[in-house]
């Protein structure tokens, strides 16, 4: 039961142009995402967040799009850099406890084309 | 600035045996967790601890997992005796701090195999 769900497996873009990676879910008693990066042997880091009572948030080159209706959110990251190369996931949780475990995509291996 | 850490970063042990994986989480944090990530596979939550006690727990811990606050630092996640399908990626995490209080920092992950 795949509540979060990455859709592409991969996907190349070219240093300098815009990397959009997709997130659906499924559960509506999500209300927190979060994306992640994460290269081999190390643990996720980290990216940007968003809560379901806005449908954009911004920080530096990532910028996070939520459309609670079609329950899609998205990552942009613009201009794309070597170093974005990595794997990108997505993760939800409900609302309430603060002590709610994450749900995570399967991942997109995002690679940056020189 | 402040990071979860993990130890060991690798862990070799027979089936059967018993192994702890130790994690400090950030130490303003009040919500601890742990997280696998078997190869090839996707990251899943195990369990969540939370005042001194389990507060949520996936299918996948059952009764050969145990985690435990033993003092004010550390967080450990016991299993009692092995199998070869525990072999993966552990990770533990952390949230609760006062700037994102809901997001979950990441350590950088114990690999224990199983042999």
């Amino acid at each position: 039961d795949q509540q979060v769900k990455q859709n592409s497996p991969s996907l190349s873009v070219q240093e300098g142009r815009i990397s959009i990676l997709n997130c659906d879910y499924t559960n509506s008693m999500f209300d927190y995402f979060l994306w992640y990066k994460k290269y081999p042997a190390e643990g996720p880091t980290f990216l940007i967040s968003i809560s379901s009572i806005k449908d954009k948030n911004e920080d530096g080159r990532f910028t996070v799009f939520l459309n609670k209706s079609a329950k899609h959110l998205s990552l942009h990251i613009v201009p794309s850099q070597p170093g974005d190369s990595a794997v990108y996931f997505c993760a939800a949780k409900g609302s309430g406890r603060g002590a709610d475990g994450l749900t995570f995509g399967k991942g997109t291996h995002l690679i940056i084309q020189p | 600035e402040p990071e979860v850490t993990q130890t060991p970063s690798h862990q070799v042990t027979q089936m059967g045996q018993e192994v702890i994986l130790r994690c400090v989480p950030i130490s303003n944090h009040l919500y601890f967790y742990w997280y696998r990530q078997i190869l090839g596979q996707k990251v899943e939550f195990l369990v969540s601890f939370y005042n001194n006690e389990i507060s949520e727990k996936s299918e996948i811990f059952d009764d050969q997992f145990s985690v435990e606050r033993p003092d004010g630092s550390n967080f450990t996640l016991k299993i009692r005796s092995t199998k070869l399908e525990d072999s993966a990626m552990y990770f533990c995490a952390s949230s609760g701090g006062d700037r994102y209080p809901d997001t979950q920092y990441f350590g950088p992950g114990t690999r224990l195999t199983v042999l």
